[in-house]
């Protein structure tokens, strides 16, 4: 039973250049959530989707990131036109049940790390 | 809203010491309560959990962790620790209940670093 599958592990852009993270949820998950962890910082939410609808994107900033998760395929999260401060590891988790279902305890992967030149 | 605070950003502690690790929040709901370890360059692992019940919660590696509602806390301990200890440790924290969040909420985490 493959856990949280997140690729590429490690991507370096350019400045300018728009980024794409993928993120397999665990068979029998269907919410995912990613998380962006700044150097020497713990991780803060960035967004909440279910399959084909955005559920919370309060934590994403309000500009060049964007993310979603098709009715087939991984979740994405992209980046547009990267600066250095999107340096960080950003780290993708699913759960099989909603936030309203009891504990919900989420299931993380290892993490994408990007890196701007 | 909940916040958490782990105070010690490193602690460094020599071989089969004991250590503890603290994580203290605070929440206007009641909580559930979280601790994952990151290894050096690797993802986050669900260390141990408190739901419900005995406020006293072990892993299978020798960690354990106690709720205290009192003092908002749910430190982390070991009373051996080995090199292969030598991680990232975070605790989260999320609410309870109708109207709270989901999100899980962390601590900005503490690296402890097990010497020779």
């Amino acid at each position: 039973n493959a856990g949280v599958m997140q690729n590429p592990r490690h991507l370096v852009r350019r400045r300018g250049q728009e980024a794409r993270l993928r993120c397999s949820p665990m068979k029998g998950h269907s919410h995912v959530y990613w998380y962006r962890q700044l150097p020497e910082e713990g991780l803060k939410f960035m967004v909440y989707l279910q399959k084909e609808n955005i559920i919370d994107e309060s934590g994403m900033p309000k500009e060049r990131f964007s993310a979603e998760f098709p009715k087939e395929g991984p979740s994405i999260l992209r980046i547009q036109q990267v600066v250095r401060g999107d340096s960080a590891a950003y780290f993708c988790a699913s759960s099989p049940q909603g936030p309203s279902s009891g504990a919900n305890v989420l299931t993380f992967g290892a993490g994408s790390r990007l890196t701007v030149l | 809203a909940q916040s958490v605070t782990q105070l010690d950003s490193q602690v460094p502690v020599f071989e089969e010491a004991p250590v503890e690790l603290r994580c203290n929040y605070s929440s206007s709901v009641s909580v559930y309560l979280f601790w994952y370890v990151q290894y050096p360059n690797q993802g986050l692992q669900l260390l141990l959990k408190y739901l419900s019940g005995s406020t006293l919660v072990k892993s299978i590696n020798g960690f354990e962790a106690e709720f205290n509602k009192s003092q908002t806390s749910f430190h982390l301990r070991k009373p051996s620790v080995h090199r292969s200890d030598t991680a990232e440790y975070f605790c989260a924290v999320r609410g309870i209940g109708r109207g709270s969040s989901y999100k899980l909420i962390f601590g900005s985490g503490t690296r402890l670093l097990v010497r020779p």
